[in-house]
């Protein structure tokens, strides 16, 4: 079985400051790793996949993650916090290719990310 | 279509109501997938469509809970019996193919309340 956590259901920071968010994985094979945003009343978005190859992954509006498999982590960052980051992030796993169920996701709880001007 | 549709938006059932939400994938994807997301919680699997087979129905949480997609496109999720606990948003995701990358692309979701 598969498990996220994201440490931290609330994160503040100021504008231009950097974005740290936590996630830790369970997985007993190395899984396919995922962030998606979910502005208010909008569908979740990806923002960065990790499948394989390089393990420091950037993605869209300037966002990064790193996957660290000796840590179990991959922990998605950004240098410079802009007003327009504010949302809910949640950090996803998936089984890798091969897999029955595929590209079924479990998610996180999510990280509620305030940007303070 | 553009995105995913997902309808109604907004729905509120009294206990014991018969509900369906609607979902509109993007035209073409293979895959679909129902997600429930309770308040203050990550989205939990539902159940995976792959065209029109439902390959994956572990995480209904119900026999309440019935899932179709009869010609491969437009699915429904059909609640019988409505109860409290199964307010929550809906969300409903396609992909373009059947496995591995994981891209998932999600509609805004249908918020159910049940009173």
């Amino acid at each position: 079985a598969q498990s996220v956590t994201q440490l931290g259901s609330h994160v503040s920071v100021s504008e231009g400051a950097l974005v740290l968010l936590r996630c830790n994985y369970s997985s007993s094979v190395p899984p396919y790793l995922f962030w998606y945003v979910q502005y208010p009343n909008q569908g979740l978005q990806l923002l960065l996949k990790y499948t394989t190859g390089a393990t420091l992954v950037k993605g869209i509006n300037g966002f990064e993650a790193e996957f660290k498999k000796s840590e179990t982590s991959f922990h998605l960052t950004k240098p410079s916090a802009h007003m327009s980051d504010a949302a809910e992030y949640f950090c996803a796993v998936s089984p890798p290719l091969g897999e029955t169920s595929g590209s079924r996701l479990t998610f996180g709880e999510g990280t509620q990310l305030t940007v303070n001007p | 279509g553009a995105g995913v549709s997902q309808s109604p938006r907004y729905k509120v059932a009294k206990r014991g109501q018969d509900v369906a939400l609607r979902c509109d994938p993007i035209s073409g994807h293979v895959s679909l997938f129902w997600y429930q997301q309770a308040l203050g919680q990550g989205p939990e699997f539902l159940t995976y469509f792959q065209n029109e087979a439902q390959l994956d129905k572990s995480g209904l949480p119900s026999d309440r809970f019935f899932a179709e997609r009869p010609e491969g496109s437009v699915s429904t999720l059909k609640i019988q019996r409505t109860q409290q606990e199964d307010s929550a948003v809906y969300l409903c995701a396609s992909m373009k193919g059947d496995r591995g990358t994981g891209e998932l692309f999600f509609g805004e979701g249908s918020r159910l309340t049940v009173l």
